[in-house]
Parts: structure tokens; sequence; C-alpha cells
């Protein structure tokens, strides 16, 4: 068990929907990142947070946003979804936010669109 | 650009074999970091290894090693005597020493499947 904690597990919507996923990182963790893996595209990263600041972004839609609160938690909030969002999100955590950081990762939100 | 290439994508071997997943990178930096990662059926990514850029000494940690060359921008990993519990998604990893914010590329990664 990594101690990172991801919910829901399992997400299933319509195209169109809204939805955000929870992630709560390891204890005393203050970065944050986020992560889409797709069967074509590998996994991709999408953002990070530390200690409740963006610091960096990769490729992530504008239909999708982030958050990290001042308890650490954060989520990812992804809107009008269309069918290719379908994928695996994981978020990962590590304690600072050096390039050496190991990073933990959740078990994953499996993010089904209809 | 920074990037990391694992061109197999799949491979099988039997049980008690050895075999070497290769990891090729590309980046301009000179202070960077390279990672292996694996994913087991679970799906939880679990770490394996952190190597810097100006530590070329191969690691061995019972049956993993690992070979990092910087003249050919490879950092290969083995597993010796596989064995069934290996069987997963194995991906590399590459991070640059960014003043502001990180991010870490990941490879498409390399499926193994351990026959028994």
């Amino acid at each position: 068990d990594s101690g990172v904690t991801q919910t829901p597990k399992h997400l299933i919507t319509a195209t169109g929907q809204r939805v955000t996923l929870r992630c709560s990182p390891r204890s005393g963790d203050l970065s944050v990142y986020w992560y889409q893996q797709s069967l074509d595209q590998g996994l991709q990263f999408l953002i990070q947070y530390y200690n409740g600041e963006e610091r960096a972004k990769g490729n992530i839609l504008e239909r999708f946003s982030a958050q990290q609160f001042p308890d650490l938690h954060s989520e990812l909030n992804l809107s009008s979804l269309e069918l290719g969002d379908s994928a695996l999100y994981f978020c990962a955590s590590s304690p600072q936010q050096g390039a050496d950081e190991k990073l933990f990762f959740g078990s994953g939100t499996q993010l089904s669109v209809l | 650009a920074q990037k990391v290439t694992q061109a197999q994508t799949e491979i099988s071997v039997v049980e008690k074999e050895d075999v070497t997943l290769d990891c090729v990178y590309e980046t301009r930096d000179t202070t960077y970091y390279l990672f292996w990662y694996k994913q087991p059926p679970s799906g939880e990514l679990v770490f394996l290894i952190r190597r810097n850029s100006f530590d070329e000494q191969n690691e061995i940690s019972g049956r993993y090693s690992w070979n990092f060359q910087k003249s050919t921008s490879s950092f290969n990993f083995t597993i010796t005597a596989s064995q069934v519990v290996d069987s997963a998604v194995y991906f590399c990893a590459l991070s640059d020493d960014v003043v502001v914010g990180n991010q870490f590329y990941f490879g498409t990664g390399t499926s193994l499947t351990v026959i028994p």
C-alpha cells in the first residue's frame, strides 16, 4: 500500500458530463501529480501541485482543471467529457518537488465515458 | 525535448530465463534522473530504482540489475531468473532538474509476461 488514496476506483458516465476525481497524498507529502494512462498514449503527465500551488503543467486539456486544497488533498475536474477521455487516471505524491523525487502512486480511477 | 523510448511493447519469457528491458532517453540537461517503475496487474505503479546523471555505476538488487550508459543514453533493466511474479508492465521515466515544478516523462512501458 503506497499510502496514496484515490476515489472513486471506478466511474462510469456519459458524454458531456462532469466528474471529479479525488486524491489524498501520503501523510507528509506536499507534491501531488496527476497522470492519465490510456492504451494508445501510455502515461501522460497532466499537472503537478506543490503545497497548494500549481507547479508544472503537461498535456492537460482546457476542459480539465485541478486544485490542491490546504489539507493537501487534490481534485481533478473533468468536464464536457468525450469518449476519448476514457482512461485510467493516476494520482501520485512525493515529499517535496525535486526532480529526484520518488513518486508514490495511488491505485487509480478508471473512468469510462459512454 | 525530453523523451523516453521503450521500444519493446511486449515480451514473453519462460520462467527462470533472463530478460532485459530496454530504455533509451533524450534530454539536453546535464542533470537529470532516471527511474524504473513496475505496474503489476493490480494497477498501482511501484518505484523500483532511481539514478542520477552523474552516477553511472551499475546497480544490482537481488535478481534485478540496471545498466546506465550515458554514451548511448540508455538505462536498461535486467531480471535474472525471471519468476511469474515479475509479470507486469515496466515503465522507464526521466526527470530533469527544473528550478520550479517538475514533471516526469514516462516511456510507453514494456509488458512482461513470465510463463510458468
